[in-house]
């Protein structure tokens, strides 16, 4: 059972053209919601940690909201270089421990063509 | 320099050979993590560490090995390599406080 599911999978989008990618999550008692930003063949770059339904955080042309039940990550007009997949991760207390792990989406790959 | 280093950073092998992959980190985290990346699968997690004496299964740890040698290295071992292990494989650390995790460049692995 998938604990966060991202989509769409794919996302094309002309330079300029703003849209928004979703994170949504079935795991209780959330403690950070995570998205990442990787390039091919490089490891995952750290993007924001969302932490309470409400909460937003911004950064350049990026801007991720939260909910009870889903994130999103807004691109507002997009430029080439923000091609890259967007991963998204909760971090859940598994049972039976006090301490937790992330579980990742399968990412959202995006390309913005000029 | 980089803060979570791999080496290798790429590696072709034959079916049945043993390998061992490394992780070094200087940002001082306790907690080390092993992922693979395949394809349409996203990251599944291996094996993980909070600290030099605790090590942890994740969600694919049959075929695994790890070991942490100190609190700075985290080494995954494939005892003897199958096909279905050719993947990108990551290594990541965390401090005990924040939860985010940051991630090493990758090893890339072709098993034969």
């Amino acid at each position: 059972e998938d604990q966060v599911t991202q989509s769409p999978e794919a996302l094309r989008l002309q330079e300029g053209e703003s849209s928004s990618l979703n994170c949504s999550y079935t795991v209780s008692g959330l403690r950070g919601l995570f998205w990442y930003r990787q390039d091919p063949g490089k490891g995952p770059e750290f993007l924001f940690t969302l932490y309470s339904a409400g909460e937003e955080k911004e950064k350049e042309r990026l801007k991720a909201t939260l909910t009870k039940k889903e994130s999103f990550l807004h691109i507002t007009a997009p430029k080439p270089e923000d091609s890259a997949t967007y991963l998204c991760a909760v971090h859940r207390i598994d049972r039976g421990s006090t301490l937790g792990r992330l579980y990742f989406g399968r990412g959202t790959q995006l390309t913005v063509w000029p | 320099d980089a803060d979570v280093t791999q080496t290798p950073r790429n590696r072709i092998t034959k079916t049945g050979k043993r390998i061992m992959l490394e992780c070094s980190q200087t940002k001082g985290h306790d907690r080390m993590y092993w992922y693979r990346q395949d394809p349409g699968l996203g990251l599944r997690l291996i094996y993980y560490s909070f600290d030099v004496k605790d090590i942890n299964k994740g969600e694919i740890s049959d075929g695994y090995s790890v070991s942490r040698q100190a609190q700075a290295k985290f080494s995954l071992s494939l005892e003897s390599a199958i096909p279905n292990q050719t993947a990108l494989y990551f290594c990541a650390t965390s401090d005990l406080v924040v939860n985010e995790q940051f991630f090493g460049p990758g090893t890339r692995l072709t098993v034969l």
